[in-house]
């Protein structure tokens, strides 16, 4: 699976949109971007993922550059229960299953 | 909404000592994953299993590791003769197709 880079770490004020940036720029064609985020030692999330064309779902939007190589995950209106670790990870589907590989991830800090 | 559940969820052990970590996958889920996150680091990949199998596993998934699924409902983590080093917080997961996955809470294990 690709490598992925994020900021260590990034803030956001309360009711604001959280723009969590990842960069993948060897993902390969058949590597999806899949976003997580651990909320202080509980097990990881699952938020979304995406291949190609921009997601949304309940809790986020995933907007993917057209070149792959890069993707921001959004989320609209943050919340201190917002507060986590996000993990954006490039991972391809297999037919028996497949590991996640966790980077550092990037802390999100809400503040009211 | 069905959820990944495990138990129990803090063992305390002596180094030597046999664990074995539970866990109640989601019911329709076919794919099995064990991770764990030592203090402070990233989440490691253990092992992954599907169709009563091991369909991959990682370095840190040695001879005193093993997996089970004794019925149709649990699978377990067992570690034979613990170290110190396998203190950590040990996460299950399980997906339906084999792409989100879906993480318990966890179980800290702590070895003296």
């Amino acid at each position: 699976d690709a490598k992925t880079t994020q900021p260590p770490s990034m803030d956001c004020a309360e009711g604001r949109a959280a723009n969590l940036p990842c960069n993948h720029s060897t993902i390969s064609g058949n590597e999806y971007v899949y976003w997580y985020r651990q909320i202080h030692s509980q097990g990881p999330q699952y938020i979304i993922h995406g291949l190609k064309n921009n997601e949304t779902n309940e809790m986020a939007s995933l907007i993917i550059t057209e070149d792959r190589k890069s993707s921001t995950l959004i989320l609209p209106h943050a919340t201190l229960r917002d507060t986590a670790v996000y993990y954006c990870i490039a991972h391809r589907f297999y037919n028996q299953g497949g590991k996640l590989i966790f980077g550092q991830g990037t802390e999100l800090s809400v503040k009211p | 909404e069905p959820e990944v559940t495990q138990t129990p969820s803090h063992q305390v052990t002596q180094m030597g000592q046999e664990v074995i970590l539970h866990c109640v996958p989601i019911s329709n889920h076919l794919y099995f994953y064990w991770y764990r996150q030592i203090l402070g680091q990233k989440v490691e990949f253990l092992v992954s299993f599907y169709n009563n199998e091991i369909s991959e596993k990682s370095e840190i998934f040695d001879d005193q590791f093993s997996v089970e699924r004794p019925d149709g409902s649990n699978f377990t983590l067992k570690i034979r003769s613990t170290k110190l080093e396998d203190s950590a917080m040990y996460f299950c997961a399980s997906s339906e197709v084999g792409d989100e996955q879906f993480f318990g809470p966890g179980t800290r294990l702590t070895v003296l």
